[in-house]
């Protein structure tokens, strides 16, 4: 079974300080992709970084950056100097051949 | 976002009765995806379709099935809608073979089964 876990249903950060969002999964596979999306309020989903899995290489974009161990199948997302246009829902995925899973989400709000 | 849109926004029906979500792409793309968005309980996939008439079950299929009869249309039957299908729908594209890995989501369909 393809499973992806977030254990953190809530989060606060204080503004311009650094948050860790926590995601494992369960797959067998060698080959799989893993995500992490945000969702504001407006609904919409918007994708915040990538890993693909055969990288060791821990996948940044600008202030996001993952923790990737795969081993230990953890995916955690990495979040500097917090702006209020972070609080959002994220969510962590996986993709293994072609069914993508979500994980429940994790709600961060940020402290002025 | 690249060309997805769902029908109808916003639904209120009766339990018991048929309901059809529809998700139309302008792209061409061979993935379509049906996500169900519910409070604690984040996204779950229904069903999705990897070609035309090629489509597969995800977590959450039962009470639902799905049709793909043109690559540009992935549609969503609830056959005999039920209160606890009340929830948020998404449908969702993912582009193969182009370097984009990702999904683009649609708007979303609020239905609430009364």
């Amino acid at each position: 079974a393809q499973t992806v876990t977030q254990s953190q249903p809530e989060m606060s950060v204080q503004e311009a300080e650094t948050v860790t969002l926590s995601c494992t999964y369960d797959t067998s596979e060698s080959d799989y992709y893993l995500f992490w999306y945000k969702q504001p309020p407006s609904r919409q989903m918007i994708l915040v970084i990538r890993q693909e899995a055969y990288k060791q290489q821990n996948a940044t974009e600008n202030r996001f950056s993952v923790n990737f161990q795969k081993a230990a199948k953890s995916f955690s997302l990495k979040i500097s100097d917090s702006q209020l246009g972070d609080a959002a829902m994220y969510f962590c995925a996986s993709r293994r051949d072609d069914k993508i899973i979500f994980g429940k989400g994790t709600r961060l709000h940020i402290l002025p | 976002d690249a060309g997805i849109t769902q029908s109808p926004r916003h639904k209120v029906t009766e339990t018991g009765t048929p309901v059809t979500l529809r998700c139309h792409q302008t792209e061409n793309h061979r993935y379509m995806y049906w996500y169900r968005q519910d409070p604690g309980h984040g996204l779950r996939l229904i069903h999705y379709s990897y070609g035309v008439k090629d489509t597969d079950k995800g977590e959450v299929s039962d009470g639902y099935s799905v049709s793909r009869s043109k690559t540009e249309d992935f549609l969503l039957t609830l056959e005999s809608a039920t209160s606890s299908q009340t929830s948020v729908y998404f449908c969702a594209i993912r582009p193969a073979g182009t370097g984009t890995e990702k999904l683009f989501f649609g708007s979303g369909t609020q239905l609430s089964v009364l």
